[in-house]
């Protein structure tokens, strides 16, 4: 593989489930994000880690939690879906703060 | 909160030159970048701003003004393959972008 890779593509999901979206990449980048994007708003930053085993907040973090045991994987967790995370999830990438953000493919979710 | 304006829509014709303006009002700045998105796939690099002036990239260019807190991305020799959203973002703290709600280009032949 080469880039960043997402599982699933796509999933619907009862709400009150838990549900982890997967993220890995292959470039040994020290960075990674997760972002949601919504219609209207643009995207906007769950969390993000800047080196294997920190993480930090972003702009919408409650409900989601992530973790970074290794350099290349960034799992994004729901422990309890709600109608209102219903979105199109990027994970991304950068080598170190300020330089360009790779994205991957997307992970559509809905929660009914 | 972070305030990125763009504006929602923009449409031109195929050879033609567009502007897409971006204002910012953020509590930090540590560059700006754009961003391509086509529908249903992921965002991708166009350019990066963090000195005032212009930075040129084939037919894609984008400005930057910090004291105007202000940014424009310019495409010419509009190709329909440019159809697509044109997100511009700030770099607000060492690893947290802000973005703008994005543009939507519509390039007609």
């Amino acid at each position: 593989i080469a880039g960043i890779t997402q599982a699933p593509t796509s999933q619907i999901l009862a709400a009150g489930r838990r549900m982890t979206l997967r993220c890995t990449q292959d470039m040994r980048h020290n960075a990674m994000y997760w972002y949601r994007q919504d219609l209207g708003l643009g995207l906007r930053l769950i969390h993000y880690s800047n080196t294997a085993g920190t993480t930090g907040k972003g702009e919408v973090p409650d409900g989601y939690s992530v973790s970074r045991a290794n350099t290349d994987d960034f799992p994004l967790t729901l422990a309890s879906a709600v109608p209102s995370q219903t979105s199109v999830y990027f994970c991304a990438s950068s080598e170190r703060e300020y330089n360009e953000q790779f994205f991957g493919p997307g992970t559509r979710l809905t929660v009914l | 909160g972070q305030n990125i304006d763009q504006p929602t829509e923009m449409t031109a014709t195929e050879g033609a030159i567009v502007q897409i303006n971006c204002t910012y009002q953020t509590s930090g700045f540590n560059g700006l970048f754009w961003y391509q998105q086509h529908a249903g796939e992921a965002p991708t690099f166009l350019s990066y701003n963090v000195l005032d002036g212009l930075e040129e990239k084939g037919r894609f260019s984008s400005f930057l003004s910090r004291s105007k807190g202000y940014s424009y991305l310019l495409l010419k020799e509009l190709q329909m393959k440019d159809s697509a959203s044109y997100l511009c973002a700030v770099i607000i703290d060492d690893y947290k972008l802000s973005f703008g709600a994005g543009t939507t280009v519509t390039v007609r032949a």
